[in-house]
């Protein structure tokens, strides 16, 4: 069974930084590209990053493009997203979801939640 | 950027009705990168739909997708009481490439 969960989120102030972690099962992590997207509270879905299963290329969105770090170990079948310079609209549920080479992604995880205040 | 606009924002229905959801995107779509997923309170998205046309694995034969270039269309047939929830269209492309959503469909019982 693919499993994909989400941890790292928590509060931060603004101008903080956070690291998310995706572990993975059920799968061959190493096979596939992985993504982050976020949702924020009440609001529609966002993608947010996206590393190909080789780790390059790396795409980003505008929003987080030049804060944001995505990163993965094959080795640890684990997905990171590196967070920092972190804003009060960073505020969202951050999910890591799994993109099988055709544009979708057909497996998500549980999310975790990132909440940017002071 | 590809805009995807999604109508109607709330669509009204009793189980058992026909429910059509829209997605119309600026620019055309190439139909193999368009996709939809539905959203219950609490939960992740779930993908329901790939290819524009595709079921994806374990959804049933109620939804269906179809369109291409910038029309595109999810169809329930005959709703069931668990199918009430949000539907977001998808659609991957550009240079460099960019994935995009939808703002939402909100199916809610009548």
């Amino acid at each position: 069974e693919v499993q994909l969960v989400e941890s790292g989120g928590g509060l931060v102030q603004p101008g903080g930084s956070l690291r998310l972690s995706c572990a993975a099962s059920g799968f061959t992590f190493s096979s596939y590209s992985m993504n982050w997207v976020r949702q924020a509270p009440g609001k529609g879905l966002e993608w947010v990053s996206y590393i190909s299963s080789s780790r390059s290329p790396i795409y980003y969105a505008d929003s987080v493009k030049g804060r944001f770090t995505i990163s993965r170990d094959n080795a640890k079948n684990s997905l990171y997203l590196q967070m920092s310079s972190l804003r009060v609209d960073d505020t969202a549920v951050y999910y890591c979801a799994r993109d099988p080479v055709v544009g979708e992604f057909d497996y998500w995880g549980q999310g975790t939640l990132v909440t940017v205040s002071s | 950027e590809i805009v995807l606009t999604q109508s109607p924002g709330t669509l009204s229905l009793s189980p058992g009705e026909r429910a059509t959801l829209s997605c119309r995107a600026s620019q055309s779509v190439s139909s193999g990168y368009l996709a939809w997923y539905q959203q219950k309170p609490g939960q992740a998205p779930r993908l329901l739909i790939y290819g524009a046309s595709s079921r994806a694995t374990g959804i049933p034969d109620r939804f269906s997708g179809s369109g291409s270039g910038t029309d595109f269309t999810l169809t329930i047939s005959r709703l069931e009481p668990e199918d009430f929830a949000v539907y977001y269209c998808q659609q991957y492309g550009g240079s460099p490439p960019r994935y995009t959503f939808g703002q939402g469909t909100k199916l809610e019982i009548k």
